[in-house]
């Protein structure tokens, strides 16, 4: 099975502030990785997928990149929206199954 | 509008069994793949099953195989999770994903949660 491990657990951050989230895949998943914000007690939303496509009508200040076993998701500049739970997801073809990163909380410092 | 609605949890002892129901609409419901993922209490999100659009293949994490039964009524735009033998450790809320198409999810419920305690 495919392990996701996301760092960092909690981030401490400002709006306006520049963060990034890391996620890696303990083999490659070339770039199947997908990424979800999940306010509390909601449905998760796809941000991103395909390492780095950005799904329709979420702001251009997020961005994903990495492929092989590194990923990161990156948000340019925080707003008060964005401050939410951030969880990656392999959907490698070539390997059963789905996983999902532990989760990363995006807080406000 | 475009939507998924689980609907079935609710409080059950161990070793019994629950069945929850996903109403799909306002898309081709027969086009799609279709998961259930469940998000134990503080905890990280965590595939569960999924079914081909048409239902003919089925797949489960070794936490729920032989427990678990997903299957689907296209006829009537539903997914259902059938949870047998249930434990402790499967309370959780449980969501209905659409697959986009190559693995990931695009659509997703509003949970139903799921509690197992005696």
């Amino acid at each position: 099975d495919i392990q996701l491990t996301q760092s960092p657990s909690t981030l401490s951050a400002s709006v306006g502030d520049r963060v990034t989230i890391t996620c890696r895949a303990s083999q490659s998943i070339s770039s199947w990785l997908a990424w979800y914000q999940q306010k509390p007690g909601k449905a998760p939303k796809l941000l991103i997928y395909k390492a780095s496509t950005l799904e329709t009508g979420v702001p251009s200040r997020f961005s994903g990149s990495g492929s092989g076993t590194e990923f990161t998701l990156t948000i340019s500049s925080l707003q008060p929206d964005d401050f939410a739970n951030y969880h990656c997801q392999q959907y490698n073809s070539y390997s059963p199954g789905y996983s999902f990163g532990q989760g990363t909380k995006l807080e406000i410092k | 509008q475009v939507q998924l609605v689980e609907s079935g949890g609710g409080v059950v002892q161990p070793g019994r069994s629950l069945r929850l129901s996903c109403a799909a609409s306002g898309f081709t419901f027969s086009n799609y793949g279709m998961h259930w993922v469940r998000q134990a209490p503080d905890k990280g999100l965590e595939w569960v099953a999924d079914i081909w659009y048409d239902g003919n293949n089925k797949h489960y994490p070794d936490s729920v195989k032989g427990r678990f039964i997903i299957s689907r009524d296209n006829s009537k735009n539903t997914l259902y999770l059938q949870m047998n033998s249930l434990r402790a450790e499967d309370t959780a809320v449980y969501y209905c994903a659409r697959d986009r198409g190559t693995g990931y999810f695009d659509l997703w419920g509003r949970g139903t949660l799921v509690t197992v305690s005696s």
